[in-house]
């Protein structure tokens, strides 16, 4: 069974800029989570996906995140104008379904603001 | 709102000594997850812990919840230079199940 996918693998880019990062699921999980994590802190929920809809984005920056999970299935995570504060790692992970089932992480995509 | 909180922070530990990494929580909740974490590397799961008194073990490391104490162990058991990584508990919400991680607890182990 293929795991999380996650592209880039690693972003380099000026403040002010815009970056998009894409996760593919595992198949057939219908629960999707974005995650920050910023060096020496445990990762940071920024929005979970129950198929195409979202159940929480309670902790993601909209006024420069923005997130979408088209046909319930890949999604895609924006930053428009990034900040030096953003500079993490950012993790995707994948569940069966919202029952807090185990989540299956991507490998990360890390993310440098200069 | 839930915290999670986890000691120590920083563990240094010479190989074949034991050793037990906390994992406290503030609000009710019948389930917990471990993941380990390699430099650089992404989360991978070590226990679900679906009850209370739920013991997982898996080679040096055992796993165990106490849900009434809002408490979770990770025992190390002759620890070996291979254990070296950072360990987050995670605990999910009710309601929308989101999932709050612990501040994660570095592990060194000297040969």
């Amino acid at each position: 069974e293929a795991g999380v996918a996650q592209s880039p693998r690693y972003k380099i880019i000026e403040k002010r800029q815009s970056v998009a990062f894409w996760c593919n699921p595992i198949s057939g999980h219908a629960t999707l989570y974005w995650y920050q994590q910023i060096l020496g802190q445990g990762p940071k929920l920024l929005i979970q996906f129950q198929n195409n809809g979202v159940v929480d984005d309670s902790q993601l920056p909209k006024d420069r995140f923005s997130a979408e999970r088209l046909k319930g299935v890949d999604s895609t995570l924006k930053i428009q104008p990034a900040k030096l504060e953003d500079s993490a790692v950012y993790l995707c992970a994948s569940s069966p379904g919202q029952f807090p089932y185990e989540q299956y992480f991507g490998p990360g995509t890390r993310l440098t603001v200069t | 709102e839930l915290k999670v909180e986890q000691n120590p922070l920083f563990l240094s530990m010479q190989e074949g000594k034991n050793y037990t990494i906390y994992c406290n929580y503030s609000t009710t909740s019948d389930r917990l997850y471990w993941y380990r974490q390699d430099p650089g590397k992404s989360l991978e799961s070590l226990f679900v812990l679906l009850s209370n008194g739920a013991v997982k073990q898996e080679g040096r490391l055992m796993a165990s919840l106490d849900t009434k104490a809002r408490l979770s162990t990770l025992h190390i058991t002759a620890a070996v230079h291979d254990l070296s990584a950072t360990y987050f508990c995670a605990v999910p919400t009710s309601g929308t199940y989101k999932y709050i991680f612990g501040t994660g607890t570095r592990l060194k182990v000297l040969a």
